[in-house]
């Protein structure tokens, strides 16, 4: 059960676009598409931006999108604003019938 | 509206137990598999424990295998985290948190390991 592999920062001016890369295996993000992605800003509780490799709860942003390639998931942020600032962390289930995160990364608005 | 509301969290000596509860509301409780999810403060997020929506399954991080029991009430919407054998790596917030594709999260409970 290793975490899955995020970049520990990123950032980004405002209106740029970014990515967050989360690098799992092919008993997780390679074999399933159970991958969500959460934004958490401090002392918040996590919210899900997005679910199920690339879908969008409503009431999200649809600056925020996603991907997966093989055993790689990808958040991209388009159009960063200010608020987006916080970490995000991605997470999947696993052929083990568990559940994964990412280490999270930090989102910085320069 | 939904709500998870955490409870149960305190100080525990490492060795020792501790019995943690999560109320659900505004959501039909027994077709959902729910979650623990622990985080240290300023640190990450990390997976503890699933239940099956009918109780008769569950599943868990390998940290935690052997050692604590998730179970739940459908009768009374509550989750239940039975944590035994205490250490302090076990430090953390505990969340409450109702599967995809939704993942409602509750406030959290803090669970404290020392001596």
């Amino acid at each position: 059960q290793s975490a899955l592999t995020q970049p520990a920062s990123v950032s980004g001016s405002p209106g740029q676009s970014i990515t967050i890369s989360c690098t799992g295996t092919s008993s997780d993000i390679g074999y399933y598409n159970y991958v969500s992605w959460f934004q958490q800003h401090p002392g918040k509780v996590p919210k899900v931006v997005i679910y199920d490799v690339t879908n969008r709860p409503s009431g999200v942003s649809n600056r925020f999108s996603a991907s997966k390639s093989g055993s790689t998931a990808s958040l991209t942020i388009s159009g960063l604003q200010p608020e987006d600032e916080a970490d995000y962390y991605c997470t999947s289930f696993t052929r083990s019938f568990t559940w994964v995160f990412g280490g999270g990364t930090r989102l910085t608005v320069l | 509206e939904v709500q998870l509301v955490e409870s149960g969290g305190d100080l525990v000596q490492p060795g020792g137990s501790l019995r943690l509860s999560c109320a659900a509301s505004g959501f039909t409780f027994s077709v959902y598999w729910m979650h623990w999810v622990r985080q240290v403060p300023g640190k990450g997020l990390e997976w503890v424990s699933r239940v099956k929506p009918d109780g008769t399954s569950a599943d868990y991080a390998d940290a935690v295998k052997g050692r604590f029991t998730i179970s739940r009430d459908n009768g009374h919407n509550t989750v239940y985290l039975q944590m035994n054998s205490l250490r302090g790596e076990d430090t953390a917030l505990y969340f409450c948190v109702r599967d995809r594709p939704s993942w409602d999260w509750g406030q959290g409970t803090p669970v404290t390991v020392s001596s």
